[in-house]
C-alpha cells in the first residue's frame, strides 16, 4: 500500500540554523500539506499546496517558513532561522482530491532546536 | 475565531464496550468534519468523515454524529478493542481554502 514518507525521522539543530524537512507524498496525489504537533498538544495546520503554489497557510506559517516541490516527487518544508519554539513533530500529508477528502499522513519528523 | 475542542481529554473503557468521544466546534463555515486516530509515534490516520449536510454516517464499527444546532460532533466506536487505544482528534475542514483545523484530542484507553 502506498504511503507518505518523511526524512529524517529526527533532526537536531541549533537555534538560528536553517532546516529542511523532506517528504515524499503518495505518487498520484495532487494536494500536499504540512502540519506540526508540539509534544502532547494538538495537530496544527501550517500550509497547503496545490499546483505548485500555496493554497492556504496559517498564522504560524510566517516568513521564516517556506515550502517547495523541487521535482515530481519531493515536497519540502524549510525553516530559515529556527527558534526554540519550533521544536515539534512535523507531519506531511497528501490527498488525491483536495480539501475535504482523506489526507494521508507521513510518520513525521521530530525537530529538536537547542 | 476558529476553534475546535473536546469535552473530555481522556476516556477509559472496558474491552467490548462502546466508546463515545465528543467534540465541540465553534465555526460553522466548514463543509467537512473528520475524525482521525493517532497512535503513539505515528501520524494521524483517517477514520471517518461527514459532510455538514449530513447528521450521521456509519463505517465499520464507527459512527459519526453531527449536530449543527449545538455545533457538536461525536465518534462512536462499537465493541471497543485494545487496538483502538489511541488519541482521537476531530478536525474541521474548510473546502474552499484547503485548511484543516484539529481539535485538542481525546486519549482512549481500552482495558482488557
Amino acid at each position: 500500500e502506498p504511503e507518505v514518507t518523511q526524512t529524517p525521522s529526527h533532526q537536531v539543530t541549533q537555534m538560528g540554523q536553517e532546516v529542511i524537512l523532506r517528504c515524499v507524498p503518495i505518487s498520484n496525489h495532487l494536494y500536499f500539506y504540512w502540519y506540526r504537533q508540539i509534544l502532547g498538544q494538538k495537530v496544527e495546520f501550517l500550509v497547503s499546496f496545490y499546483n505548485n503554489e500555496i493554497s492556504e497557510k496559517s498564522e504560524i506559517f510566517d516568513d521564516q517558513f517556506s515550502v517547495e516541490r523541487p521535482d515530481g516527487s519531493n515536497f519540502t518544508l524549510k525553516i530559515r532561522s529556527t527558534k526554540l519554539e519550533d521544536s515539534a513533530m512535523y507531519f506531511c500529508a497528501s490527498s488525491p482530491l483536495g480539501a475535504g477528502y482523506e489526507q494521508y499522513f507521513g510518520p513525521g519528523t521530530r525537530l529538536t532546536v537547542t | 475565531g476558529e476553534s475546535v475542542g473536546l469535552h473530555l481529554p481522556t476516556l477509559s473503557v472496558q474491552e467490548g464496550d462502546n466508546s463515545i468521544i465528543n467534540c465541540a466546534y465553534s465555526n460553522s463555515a466548514s463543509d467537512y468534519f473528520i475524525w482521525y486516530k493517532q497512535e503513539s509515534g505515528k501520524g494521524p490516520q483517517f477514520i471517518i468523515d461527514i459532510r455538514s449536510n449530513m447528521d450521521k454516517r456509519q463505517g465499520q464499527r464507527v459512527t459519526v454524529l453531527l449536530n449543527k444546532t449545538v455545533k457538536h460532533l461525536s465518534l462512536q466506536i462499537a465493541a471497543t478493542q485494545p487496538g483502538d487505544s489511541a488519541v482521537y482528534f476531530c478536525a474541521e475542514v474548510y473546502t474552499g481554502g484547503f485548511k484543516t483545523i484539529f481539535g485538542a484530542g481525546t486519549r482512549l484507553f481500552v482495558k482488557a
